[in-house]
Parts: structure tokens; sequence; C-alpha cells
């Protein structure tokens, strides 16, 4: 998975709880993405980072906020988890370039009951 | 607005038969194309992209894409399917920044042996 790991790998959580993902990249690339992956609606787009500190919102940023104080990591957190929340997330990331090619992690997989 | 489209959700192909996934694509200026695979419970692996150049890209597992830009079209191919190909299938666009990608909903290639 090209130097990207995501934990946790599966969670499971309630309603209105406060939960953070972590996204950990070992290649030094410059930007980092979250997606979450829904049936029926591909691959959508959370937040993403164009470096330390550099953040912009993506298709579907409601109730999702990220943070990057360091270049390997990239976190997603949701405040207050609502059920609508339950999907599969993916971490990726890439170069400076506008060519270069965007790695994924593994998933994490969340469920919020 | 960029946009991809993957107008089968399901092509179902004999080992051994060639086989097409489709996706047309609308964007502004010229468009930087990717197809990525999915297995079960895994991350999206990328298989190639087209960015320039010749219109027939080669990419991994003996997969290849043709880009068309008079029918804006970047279908992916193989000339003999194998059953371990079955999975899911993401074509992707670079968006009209050119930080993030804009995907497809996905098409399930389902190889029989």
């Amino acid at each position: 998975d090209a130097g990207i790991t995501q934990s946790p790998r599966h969670k499971v959580t309630e309603t209105g709880t406060p939960v953070t993902l972590r996204c950990h990249q070992t290649e030094n690339h410059r930007y980092m993405y979250w997606y979450r992956q829904d049936p029926g609606h591909g691959l959508r787009l959370i937040h993403y980072s164009y470096g330390v500190k550099d953040t912009d919102k993506g298709e579907v940023s409601d109730g999702y906020s990220v943070s990057r104080s360091k270049t390997e990591d990239f976190l997603l957190t949701l405040e207050s988890a609502t059920s609508s929340q339950t999907s599969v997330y993916f971490c990726a990331a890439k170069g400076a370039f506008s060519t270069d090619t965007q790695y994924f992690g593994p998933g994490t997989r969340l469920t919020v009951l | 607005a960029q946009s991809v489209a993957q107008p089968e959700d399901q092509v179902n192909v004999a080992e051994g038969n060639p086989l097409t996934v489709k996706c047309t694509y609308s964007v502004s200026g010229n468009p930087y194309l990717f197809w990525y695979v999915q297995y079960p419970n895994r991350g999206l692996q990328f298989l190639l992209k087209y960015i320039t150049g010749d219109n027939l890209v080669k990419g991994s597992y003996g997969f290849e894409a043709e880009f068309n830009k008079s029918q804006t079209s970047f279908h992916l191919k193989k000339p003999s399917a194998l059953v371990s190909d079955s999975a899911l299938y993401f074509c992707a666009v670079r968006d009209q920044a050119g930080t993030a990608l804009i995907f497809g909903k996905g098409t399930t290639l389902s190889v029989s042996s």
C-alpha cells in the first residue's frame, strides 16, 4: 500500500461520540487526502492537505475536521459521529506535482450505531 | 464541472475472453485520467494513468487503456481476462484545481471460469 497505513482498521462507535482516524505515510508526500467510500457513490473527497497545517475542504466535508501537524500524519476527526457517517474511509497521498499518482491506504471501516 | 461516468455497474466476462470496462469524462482543459482496482477488503491499487502522449497506455497486470479525446472516453482493456481480475474498478480524473481526484462510481468486473 505504498507506505500508507491507517489506524484503526475497524471501529464501532455510538452516535454522538467523537472519533479520530489516523493516516501515516512514510514517503514524504506533500499531499494527503481523506475519502469515504459508499455503495453507489464511489469515493468522495472529505478533506485534503497540501502541507503541514495547510488543509482544505472537499465535496463532503460537513461533520468532519482534519489536522496535519507533521508531514507524515493526517488525522480525520468526527466531532460527534452520526449513523450517516458509517462508511469505509480511505487515506491517500501523492507528491507535489499535479501529474503524480495518488496512492491509497488499506482503509478503515467505521460503524456508527 | 469535472465529472467521470462509468456506465456499467457490472461487467461479466468468461476467462480467456477480452474485457473492456468503460469510462467517459467531462473536463475543462486537458484531462489527467486514472484507473484503480480494488479487491475485496483492500485499498485502491493504481493500474495506469494518462497524462499526455500515446493514446494507448499500458499498466499493471496486463491492463491497458485507450484515451479517445473526440469521444471523451478512457476505456480499460485486457486481451485475455483471468478469474483473478475479478474486482471493483474505478476510473478517475484530476480535478480542476489539480490537487484531488474525482472518481466514477465503480464497475464490478466478474470473470467466470
